[in-house]
């Protein structure tokens, strides 16, 4: 079946250490993104990429890096910079001529 | 910049009511609309996506309208289960951005 995976589901991380959240999709989407969500606050865009070996910073990049090798994935890592890491990430893809937008399962990282 | 607002932030109604979840913006040059589910710890699934040029879509019992012109849009749930409990978002792209309600969070009672 098409569609995003996200891995993993649940991480855990100590301060001061580097984490990458993978995202993977099979819907032959050109555009990928990266949000946090966190209660109360809606989703806020992190980084997004519209094609292969670009990408964009978003309304919270600080912190955040992602990589865009190959068109089916987009890794974010998450950096020991990221002041509170502690939040919900979700990956999406689009087709950019139609808009539409399709998530993941999203990835919890907890930092201990 | 584009503000999206849905009120209430959480409704409870009882199984079998129709009802209606609102979504308005505030800028009215907005290239589509979409709507989403989400259940607790999941990502959120699409629903509806409405064109600029349209007025309204319909997925079996949801309905989704759009009006540019006053900055709003609805999505009309019919015969309420208690499947249906979960967040209803509405994201709107405009200006190269889309930009995400904060959601309602609706509980359908059996």
């Amino acid at each position: 079946d098409g569609g995003i995976t996200q891995s993993p589901k649940y991480l855990f991380r100590k301060e001061g250490q580097n984490v990458t959240l993978s995202c993977e999709q099979n819907l032959n989407h050109d555009a990928m993104y990266w949000y946090r969500q966190d209660p109360g606050q809606g989703l806020r865009l992190i980084y997004y990429s519209q094609i292969v070996n670009d990408f964009q910073k978003g309304d919270i990049a600080e912190g955040y890096s992602v990589s865009r090798e190959k068109k089916e994935s987009f890794p974010l890592t998450v950096t020991s910079a990221q002041k509170n890491p502690t939040a919900f990430y979700l990956c999406a893809s689009s087709i950019p001529s139609r808009g539409e937008l399709f998530f993941g399962e999203g990835s919890r990282l907890t930092v201990l | 910049k584009q503000e999206v607002t849905q009120i209430p932030a959480a409704l409870s109604v009882p199984e079998g009511e129709n009802l209606v979840l609102n979504c308005s913006f505030t800028d009215s040059a907005i290239y589509n609309l979409q709507w989403f589910r989400q259940d607790p710890g999941k990502g959120l699934t699409s629903l509806l996506l409405i064109q600029s040029s349209q007025r309204e879509q319909t997925s079996g019992r949801l309905n989704a309208s759009l009006d540019k012109s006053s900055g709003r849009s609805t999505l009309y749930i019919a015969a309420s289960q208690p499947g249906d409990s979960a967040t209803y978002l509405c994201a709107v792209w405009g200006n190269s951005k889309l930009t995400f309600g904060k959601g309602i969070t609706l509980s359908v009672r059996p």
